[in-house]
Order: structure tokens, then sequence, then C-alpha cells
């Protein structure tokens, strides 16, 4: 396995527009996360997966943002009506786990958003 | 929310200096990650420590978790450790929060030839 993968690496796109990107985390992992950096800043948590359940979303998740994980391996994350303010890299990190049991999160390259 | 206070915020170093960050949070924690971000910004994984000492080459960890605090040593530095470092702390709450990760603001590393 060659770790989490994000895609696209980078995408600019006119504002207004949706945007969709891409997770596939490792594949024994039934955790997933989606993190949002801005510049100069640390990533800040948007929203968990365990399995296909969406567990928690962070009030940075406006109504404008959806996230799934069909059947439980990638996941999808869209942006509708893209603002400028969403421009920003876009994390995604899987880990194993079970209730308290938590283990090392791995994070993907990472999706540059760019909003013009 | 956790509170997590990194120092120092920048880092300027020669060639062959060690140094130390470190990392504070505010309340207890089962999950404490070190990442170096690299320019590309891609997360490394450096250390998985919520208690404890590790060491893995030239770098090394101590948390403390009973005084709330994390530190790493990075020892001969090198220009290729160049970067931003960041510390990560994670804590269960609710039952639902499992392995999310709280962020530092980071401390940025430059060592000059």
């Amino acid at each position: 396995d060659t770790g989490v993968s994000q895609d696209p690496r980078h995408k600019i796109t006119k504002r207004g527009q949706n945007v969709t990107f891409r997770c596939d985390p490792i594949s024994e992992h039934n955790r997933l996360y989606w993190y949002r950096q801005t510049l100069g800043q640390g990533p800040e948590f948007l929203t968990y997966f365990q399995n296909e359940a969406q567990l928690e979303k962070s009030r940075l998740l406006s109504d404008r943002f959806s996230a799934e994980r069909p059947k439980g391996s990638f996941s999808t994350l869209e942006i509708q009506r893209t603002e400028q303010g969403d421009s920003a890299m876009y994390l995604c990190a899987s880990s194993l786990g079970y209730r308290l049991l938590n283990t090392e999160a791995f994070f993907g390259q990472g999706t540059r958003l760019t909003v013009v | 929310g956790i509170q997590v206070e990194q120092s120092p915020p920048d880092l300027i170093l020669q060639e062959g200096a060690n140094s130390t960050l470190r990392c504070n949070f505010s309340d207890s924690v089962n999950n404490l990650q070190w990442f170096h971000q690299n320019p590309w910004g891609q997360l490394i994984n450096l250390f998985y420590i919520p208690s404890g000492t590790k060491q893995n080459g030239r770098l090394s960890a101590t948390t403390v978790a009973t005084e709330r605090y994390s530190l790493l040593y990075i020892s001969s530095s090198q220009t290729t450790d160049s970067g931003v470092y960041f510390c990560a702390v994670g804590k269960n709450a609710g039952g639902t929060s499992y392995g999310k990760l709280t962020f530092g603001q980071g401390t940025i590393l430059t060592v000059h030839p």
C-alpha cells in the first residue's frame, strides 16, 4: 500500500463553481478525516468518518460543504458555490481504530484549491 | 476545545546545530503526533508519542502527559530538516471524536549550510 492518496493535487476554479476532491485511505484503515489548512496556520479538522458513517462535522463545515464515504472506502469532499475564502489546502488522513483505541494517523499529499 | 501551543514560532540554525521544539497542550490527551511539513505541503509522520520517549536517528521526542507537554529534539541539523514542524494532539470526547487531531501553529525551522 502506498499510503493515503488524494486527487487532484491542485485545483483552480472560478468563484461560484462546484468542486469535488477524492481521498483514498490506507486500505485497512477504518477511520478517515478531512482537514483544511490555510497559509501560515496548522490544519483544522473538518469532518470524520468511521467506516461509512460520518460521525462528526466541524462548525467550519458550512452548508456548502458535503462529504461522503460510500462503502467505507474512498471519500469525496464537495464544495458548492465556491468562494474566495475556500482557497486552502484540503488534507485527508486515515487511521485504524476501535472506540477509545487510537492509532497513528497518516496524511495524504493534499489538494490545493485556489478560487479566483 | 483543546489548545495547543508550539514554541518557538521560528528557529534559524546553522547546519550541525541541535535544537528543541516544544508543544504545550491544555488538557489530558491520549494521542500526540509530531509531523514535518515539506515545501509541497505533505505532512510527514515523525513520531506517534502519547507518552514516553522515542528516538529515530537524529530525531527524538519526549511526551510528559501528566505535565501536558512534548518536546522534539533535532540533533546535528541538516538543510533538509528545514520546514514546518507541527505537534497535533487528540482527546476522545463524547464518544464520537475518536482520533481527531488538534494542531498547533507550528515551528518554522530554517537550517543554513
